[in-house]
């Protein structure tokens, strides 16, 4: 059983770019997590998601970043006219169902903005 | 607003010693309590998962415990080796399904 696949690992793009980061969650679960670790400081939730809704998105910034979890296919965090700030690792996290008892990490997706 | 804190922020030991590792939070309404490690540059690896109603879990040289009415994890580490050497994060789990990650310990341990 695969765990938890994001891609790409690295991702360098201009100040002006879109980034586009995936995750697809272990086999069976169907709740993601998305959480960014900005240099020097502590993981921060992001969104939650189940297929196809947003179930909580108190974390996200309020422009230019977005979430999809589509009914077929990997979650997508997307991240449009990406600033030096935006760069991170990004980590999703995924679960079977509500209230699960634990979070599986993938290995996180490392965003550089030049 | 919850929010969790580590203590010590860093910590440098020789090989051999046994640790403890401190994590606080403020809402004690957490549904369990994870202990991560996260080398440099890496994801994070669980190690320890204990439920709201548990008092600790152990996995090899690893303990943790919780006190949901002090508002406190540790994490034990029993005669620590140079291969210990990485960031132990502990998050809380709320209600909302989310993680709140605490600061992190950065432990060194050297030969």
């Amino acid at each position: 059983n695969a765990g938890v696949m994001q891609n790409p690992r690295h991702l360098v793009r201009r100040r002006g770019q879109e980034a586009r980061l995936r995750c697809s969650p272990m086999k069976g679960h169907s709740h993601v997590y998305w959480y960014r670790q900005l240099p020097e400081e502590g993981l921060k939730f992001m969104v939650y998601l189940q297929k196809e809704n947003i179930i909580d998105e108190s974390g996200m910034p309020k422009e230019r970043f977005s979430a999809e979890f589509p009914k077929e296919g990997p979650s997508i965090l997307r991240i449009q006219q990406v600033v030096r700030g935006d760069s991170a690792a990004y980590f999703c996290a995924s679960s079977p169902r509500q209230g699960a008892n634990e979070q599986y990490f993938g290995p996180g997706t490392r965003l550089t903005v030049t | 607003k919850q929010e969790v804190t580590q203590i010590p922020a860093a910590l440098s030991v020789p090989e051999g010693e046994n640790l403890v590792l401190n994590c606080s939070f403020t809402d004690s309404a957490i549904y369990n309590l994870q202990w991560f490690r996260q080398d440099p540059g890496k994801g994070l690896t669980s190690l320890l998962l204990i439920q709201s109603s548990q008092r600790e879990q152990t996995s090899g040289r690893l303990n943790a415990s919780l006190d949901k009415s002090s508002g406190r994890s540790t994490l034990y580490i029993a005669a620590s080796q140079p291969g210990d050497s990485a960031t132990y994060l502990c998050a809380g789990l709320l209600n909302t399904d989310k993680l709140i990650f605490g600061t992190g310990t950065r432990l060194q341990v050297f030969p």
